[in-house]
């Protein structure tokens, strides 16, 4: 049973405009939560997290928000750059992050020139 | 920044063999690393922890006798996978942390059991 998901396997944005990807949860023992860059055959690349202390952090083009109520955060990525294309992994961990990571399946982003 | 390095990168075996998968954290000491695996498309998988001087605590599902984990020092954890079978054949992923929720991944390793 995934307790991290990713519903949308893949997204197209165009050059620019603003990424959004979405991860809901199920274990609400979760309480704290990242997001990781991927490319294949490599190791994932921390870009944010937040603590379930918190509903917005921001990091430079990067904004991640958690609503606590619906056990679901996002991802928002503004403006889009080519480069940020790649797949993109919500993970979340329980105990403010002793525990190890269980992530969703990722969602695939494109960006289009 | 905090540097997770693994060894090997990609590896091919036979059935019936056994590699080991080194993971070390270059800059600095992490008593805790966890060991993934990935299916192609799939989602990265927590298959255990490792704690330097004790047992490591596996995932439900995953055979401890067969995914051998040892974190002698606080830099280096290594995974041996015993008597690999083509089934085995996954990207394996290791992750350090550092301090309380500080996650760094290694690059990971492709093992092929052919």
């Amino acid at each position: 049973d995934q307790q991290v998901k990713q519903n949308s396997p893949s997204l197209s944005v165009q050059e620019g405009r603003i990424s959004i990807l979405n991860c809901d949860y199920t274990n609400s023992m979760f309480d704290y939560f990242l997001w990781y860059k991927k490319y294949p055959a490599e190791g994932p690349t921390f870009l944010i997290s937040i603590s379930s202390i918190k509903d917005k952090n921001e990091d430079g083009r990067f904004t991640v928000f958690l609503n606590k109520s619906a056990k679901h955060l996002s991802l928002h990525i503004v403006p889009s750059q080519p480069g940020d294309s790649a797949v993109y992994f919500c993970a979340a961990s329980a105990q403010g992050g002793a525990d190890g990571l269980t992530f969703g399946k990722g969602t695939h982003l494109i960006i289009q020139p | 920044g905090a540097v997770v390095s693994q060894h090997p990168s990609w590896v091919i075996c036979k059935s019936g063999t056994s590699v080991k998968i080194e993971c070390r954290s270059l800059d600095f000491q992490a008593t805790t690393m966890f060991w993934y695996r990935q299916f192609p498309k799939q989602s990265l998988m927590l298959m255990a922890t490792s704690n330097e001087g004790s047992k490591a605590t596996y995932e439900q599902g995953v055979e401890k006798d067969k995914f051998l984990i040892n974190h002698a020092s606080l830099t280096l954890s290594t995974l041996t996978v015993t008597s690999a079978h083509p089934e085995d054949s996954s990207f394996y992923i290791c992750s350090a942390r550092r301090g309380l929720a500080g996650y760094t991944f290694g690059s990971g390793t492709r093992l092929t059991v052919v």
